[in-house]
């Protein structure tokens, strides 16, 4: 099975700081990743797929990229509402469909 | 708009067996493949099962395989996941999701499952 490790579990973060979320996969993966958005209490949301192609909705301060085994998930200027906990989900071993373990944003 | 809205969660005994039902709405249902995910409290995200659009092809987490079925009726727009010999480790919140191209588009809003004597 594939393992997809999320780095860091949690950071803190100044609103308009860049942010950078890592997802490693291990084994070459291509493209075949997703990212997902979850606050508090609510269902997650689709932001990215296939590694860089925004969600249609999704503000543009989000942004994904990489490939193979590295992948990179960024807010550009962290807002108040990007309050949430970010999960990598890889689709490159089907039919098993897996979640990194998650990487929680918070405003320092 | 797209929506789905699960029911059928509440507390059972270890060993005891529940039905969840997602009610999906605001697209063609029998053109995609429906799936269940779960989170224990405080814990990540489980894929836990998918369906194909007719119900020919089906997945399992090996957590659950043997365990839970899911089905769908096209003719309802209506996914389920019928779970039986329930243990403590499948308490979690469980979401309905429209899959995508392979990404979880779409999402309800989760029902809970309490195993616990």
């Amino acid at each position: 099975d594939i393992q997809m490790t999320q780095s860091p579990s949690s950071l803190s973060a100044s609103v308009g700081d860049r942010v950078t979320i890592t997802c490693q996969a291990s084994q070459d993966i291509s493209n075949y990743l997703n990212w997902y958005q979850q606050k508090p209490g609510k269902a997650p949301k689709l932001l990215i797929y296939d590694a860089s192609n925004l969600e249609t909705g999704v503000p543009s301060r989000f942004s994904g990229s990489g490939s193979g085994t590295d992948f990179t998930f960024t807010i550009s200027s962290l807002q108040p509402e990007d309050i949430a906990t970010y999960y990598c989900q890889q689709y490159d071993n089907l039919p098993a469909l897996t979640f990194g373990g998650g990487t929680k944003v918070e405003i320092k | 708009q797209v929506q789905l809205v699960e029911s059928g969660g509440g507390l059972v005994k270890p060993g005891g067996s529940l039905r969840l039902s997602c009610a999906a709405s605001g697209f063609t249902f029998s053109d995609y493949y429906m799936s269940w995910i779960r989170q224990a409290p405080g814990k990540g995200l489980e894929w836990v099962s998918y369906i194909s659009s007719s119900g020919s092809t089906i997945y399992y987490a090996d957590s659950v395989k043997g365990r839970f079925t899911i089905s769908r009726d096209n003719a309802k727009n209506s996914l389920y996941l019928q779970m039986n010999s329930l243990r403590a480790e499948d308490t979690a919140v469980y979401y309905c999701a429209r899959l995508g191209n392979w990404n979880a588009d779409y999402w309800g809003q989760g029902t809970l499952v309490t195993v616990s004597s």
